[in-house]
């Protein structure tokens, strides 16, 4: 079946460090969405991309649709505290009308004070 | 209440015990997800419904049973569980099952089954 091969797993950074994480994939997709997911709660969604290159910003996100649309990237400038969670990546299958998504495994993000 | 609701939030169930999940959208979107996460893993797609008509059942044991009475409410329910099935159930909801499918996530169900 479609995976999505999350990297990386974990980051442990500093405060004020950028951070860079990304998704690949064997398959296309015809959308990108990027989640972030605090301790006990659902996954909220940051950022959402319907196009071949794409780039779009949320504050200090910053993502990207891949040209080849099989991959994408999330980047945090200026990492704080409150960006500790995990990062999940999820594309939307290509063909089809059932809008299934396929979710990454995940990059866990724990900041340094 | 806005966003998208589930409760409880915490279940502990035996394995002989009969329980009932609840999801309440109030975005007014059509398609409802039921999703299982466990640890270390991917989020596992469980059911689709669009319009109140189930559209996927991705293989998932007869001992969870959907049930989607309106647009607005989805029901997981849950018959002799194994330990295996401890994990936290989440539901979301998308506008329409299709394309730009941007789903929101309610808080979660964390169960446990002894």
């Amino acid at each position: 079946g479609q995976q999505l091969n999350q990297s990386p797993q974990s980051m442990f950074i500093q405060e004020g460090e950028d951070v860079s994480m990304n998704c690949t994939s064997s398959s296309i997709f015809n959308t990108w969405l990027w989640y972030k997911q605090d301790p006990g709660e659902g996954p909220v969604l940051l950022i959402a991309l319907y196009k071949a290159g794409e780039l779009t910003s949320n504050g200090r996100l910053t993502a990207q649709f891949g040209i080849t649309r099989k991959d994408s990237f999330l980047n945090i400038s200026a990492s704080i505290p409150s960006d500790v969670g995990i990062y999940f990546c999820a594309g939307q299958v290509s063909s089809g009308n059932t809008g299934k998504l396929i979710f990454g495994q995940g990059t866990t993000l724990q900041v340094k004070p | 209440e806005t966003g998208v609701t589930q409760t409880p939030r915490h279940l502990v169930m035996g394995m002989t015990n009969k329980k009932s999940l609840k999801c309440e959208q109030h975005l007014g979107h059509n398609a409802m997800y039921w999703y299982k996460q466990s640890a270390k893993k991917p989020l596992e797609l469980m059911f689709v419904y669009n319009f109140k008509e189930q559209t996927e059942n991705n293989s998932v044991p007869s001992r969870f049973s959907p049930e989607c009475p309106n647009s607005s409410h989805l029901f997981l329910h849950l018959h002799t569980l194994q330990p295996e099935d401890s994990a936290l159930y989440l539901c979301a909801s998308s506008q329409a099952s299709g394309r730009n499918n941007e789903q929101f996530f309610g808080p979660g169900t964390r169960l446990t089954v002894l």
